[in-house]
């Protein structure tokens, strides 16, 4: 089965500007994660999808991050203005209802962000 | 919430010996752990996981325990060969809702 698909790869911006990412899940997976990777960290969960509804965004900063998922399925990330501290690796992840027994997360390779 | 603490940050193993990483979790919750290797460049990718009621599972070289009661879990590879080589993330998950990472390990194995 294709994998989970995002782009860019990479992006490049200043401070303020603002940048979006895309990603595109693997089929018929319901529930979509965006995470933030800091270097030498672990993912830290921006927001969770399940279908088109949001089941977690308590960590994403609202003020400048927002985030869609239309259809219930690609989705896409926004930051508008970032900051310098935004400089990091956005993950996309895609799994089965946890009820169906599959939690198991399927990641893409993310977006490495660069803030000047 | 949940928090999930994960030791050691760095390992260095010679080819064919042993590793094994370690992870806590504070939540009782959590009833799902999985693990991933991460390689440069590269998003996490499963490389085994246990339920809650299961206290270990082995798939080839790479085993994992799980110890309920001192809320803790671990990854063993054997047989280490240098293409092991990566960071290594353990989570803990509460049913339908998010994961929480540890910071990673830093796995070395030196030829």
């Amino acid at each position: 089965e294709a994998g989970v698909a995002q782009s860019p790869r990479y992006k490049i911006i200043e401070k303020r500007q603002s940048v979006a990412f895309w990603c595109n899940p693997i089929s018929g997976h319901a529930t979509l994660y965006w995470y933030q990777q800091i270097l030498g960290q672990g993912p830290k969960l921006l927001i969770q999808f399940q279908n088109n509804g949001v089941v977690d965004d308590s960590q994403l900063p609202k003020d400048r991050f927002s985030a869609e998922r239309l259809k219930g399925v690609d989705s896409t990330l926004k930051i508008q203005p970032a900051k310098l501290e935004d400089s990091a690796v956005y993950l996309c992840a895609s799994s089965s209802l946890p009820g169906q027994g599959k939690q198991a997360q399927h990641f893409g390779d993310g977006t490495r962000l660069s803030i000047l | 919430g949940e928090n999930v603490e994960q030791h050691p940050s760095t390992l260095s193993v010679q080819e064919g010996d042993s590793a094994v990483i370690k992870c806590t979790y504070s939540d009782s919750a959590s009833n799902y752990f999985p693990w991933y290797k991460q390689e440069l460049g590269k998003g996490p990718q499963l490389i085994i996981d246990i339920r809650s009621n299961v206290g270990e599972k082995k798939d080839q070289r790479i085993a994992v325990t799980l110890n309920k009661t001192a809320k803790h879990f671990s990854l063993h590879i054997t047989e280490t060969q240098p293409e092991d080589s990566a960071v290594y993330f353990c989570a803990a998950s509460i049913p339908t809702r998010k994961s929480t990472f540890g910071d990673g390990t830093t796995l070395t194995v030196k030829p």
